[in-house]
């Protein structure tokens, strides 16, 4: 159970191209999901928290021009990055927590591996 | 400010034990999580300990103490596999999930 699906897993386009990235929650609801970025050989940076049919909520320092969050349904949340440039390539990781309580632990996409030329 | 150590790296032999702490100063604690992260894959969930002592986990035992702001992992019967970092992270008062920079474990043959 609690398995989310992340796609694409791998992108690679040109610089100014904006690129959107799907989340989903296959098997439960998710009324909460989580976006993070991490560069290579460092932890995990939490970009915003999505909450269904709500405003994300943005971290300090993170653009939300640059980075549009939607999370229109209960099992559906997509980053988009717009007019990426070489500095936007990282690993865009999601998770997603079931239920209300906020203490359950945040299950894991794949991952996006984003690469811009 | 909030703040959770770990060691960077640590290298174990197959087969063997291996202890990877965790210490941490944040404002409030509802629970504290470890995750194993391979090399370009996302983490997947270890364990959450919010009480005192030691929760077992087949090869994997998770342990806290809240009044000394501590955690271990404990890997025990070391596999290959095993390679990977494991991730610290600590709920504080808002829930907020504040993660500590991982530690890459080396297991050798």
């Amino acid at each position: 159970g609690a398995v989310v699906s992340q796609h694409p897993s791998w992108v690679i386009c040109k610089s100014g191209t904006s690129v959107k990235i799907e989340c989903r929650s296959l098997d439960f609801q998710a009324t909460t999901m989580f976006w993070y970025r991490q560069f290579p050989k460092q932890s995990l940076m939490l970009m915003a928290t999505s909450n269904e049919g709500s405003k994300a909520t943005y971290e300090q320092g993170v653009e939300k021009d640059k980075f549009l969050i939607n999370h229109a349904s209960l099992t559906l949340s997509t980053l988009t990055v717009t007019s990426a440039h070489p500095e936007d390539s990282s690993f865009y990781i999601c998770s997603a927590i079931t239920g209300g309580a906020g203490n359950q632990p945040q299950h894991f996409g794949d991952g996006t591996r984003l690469s811009i030329l | 400010g909030q703040n959770i150590d770990q060691p960077t790296e640590m290298t174990a032999t197959e087969g063997a034990i291996v202890q990877i702490n965790c210490t941490y100063q944040t404002s409030g604690f509802n629970g504290l999580f470890w995750y194993q992260q391979h090399a370009g894959e996302a983490p997947t969930f270890l364990s959450y300990n919010v009480l005192d002592g030691l929760e077992e986990k087949g090869r994997f035992s998770s342990f806290l103490s809240r009044s000394k702001g501590y955690s271990y992992l404990l890997l025990k019967e070391l596999q290959m596999k095993d390679s990977a970092s494991y991730l610290c992270a600590v709920l504080d008062s808002n829930y907020q999930l504040i993660w500590g920079a991982g530690t890459k474990l080396i297991i050798k043959p």
